[in-house]
């Protein structure tokens, strides 16, 4: 049972190149959820999805899109990256209560030059 | 939308002593507070939930309390050790279909021997 899966671990862009991160669970969890984490400002939420075919914006969306292919994945595109999207990326999903806890990918490092 | 605040932002207390980390929230609608722990280069991992209709929860070394009427919380952690080293984050939720996570901003706790 592998939980949640993110590809890639790590990444290098460099300014207004363009990339995907691709998320998938194996939970059969309805929600899914794109978060940022930067130093001193915790997990803040970029976009999440209740169920395949509906996405919503979080926190902080600007820059982003999301694509919930199904109900297992859901993916995160950064269209034009910039240096202030520097940051570790997590993928998680929840159960369908709302004390299920959320579960978390390993996490993407992206790094914008 | 919920606003979680996180304090201490940094914690160092000695090995066998007590620490307490303390949330407020400002949506007297949120019902479900968990709390992560995250070790270094980790994902966040679910260590304690409480549930709105609870005053305190504990788990072995670890405690929750929640004050509804003040919209604070705290974990407390007894007979700290080492391997409590970590960053956490408190969250408030409420109830409803992809009900969303809102993170605090973290507090890293140093277990020093």
């Amino acid at each position: 049972n592998a939980g949640v899966t993110q590809t890639p671990k790590f990444q290098v862009l460099k300014t207004g190149q363009s990339m995907t991160l691709q998320c998938a669970q194996d939970m059969n969890h309805n929600s899914m959820y794109w978060y940022r984490q930067d130093p001193g400002m915790g997990l803040r939420l970029i976009y999440y999805s209740a169920s395949e075919g509906t996405t919503d914006k979080g926190e902080v969306p600007n820059g982003y899109n999301v694509s919930r292919l199904n109900k297992r994945e859901f993916s995160l595109r950064l269209e034009s990256a910039a240096p202030s999207q520097t940051s570790v990326y997590f993928c998680a999903s929840r159960g369908e209560t709302y004390n299920s806890p959320l579960h978390f990918g390993n996490g993407t490092r992206l790094t914008v030059t | 939308g919920e606003n979680v605040e996180q304090h201490p932002s940094t914690l160092s207390v000695q090995e066998g002593d007590s620490a307490v980390i303390k949330c407020t929230y400002s949506d007297s609608a949120s019902n479900y507070f968990p709390w992560y722990k995250q070790e270094l280069g980790k994902r966040p991992q679910l260590i304690i939930d409480i549930r709105s209709n609870v005053g305190e929860k504990k788990d072995q070394r670890i405690a929750v309390t929640l004050n509804k009427t003040a919209k604070h919380f705290s974990l407390h952690i007894t007979e700290t050790q080492p391997e409590d080293s970590a960053v956490y984050f408190c969250a408030a939720s409420m109830s409803g279909t992809a009900s969303k996570l809102t993170f605090g901003t973290g507090t890293r706790l140093q277990v020093t021997l």
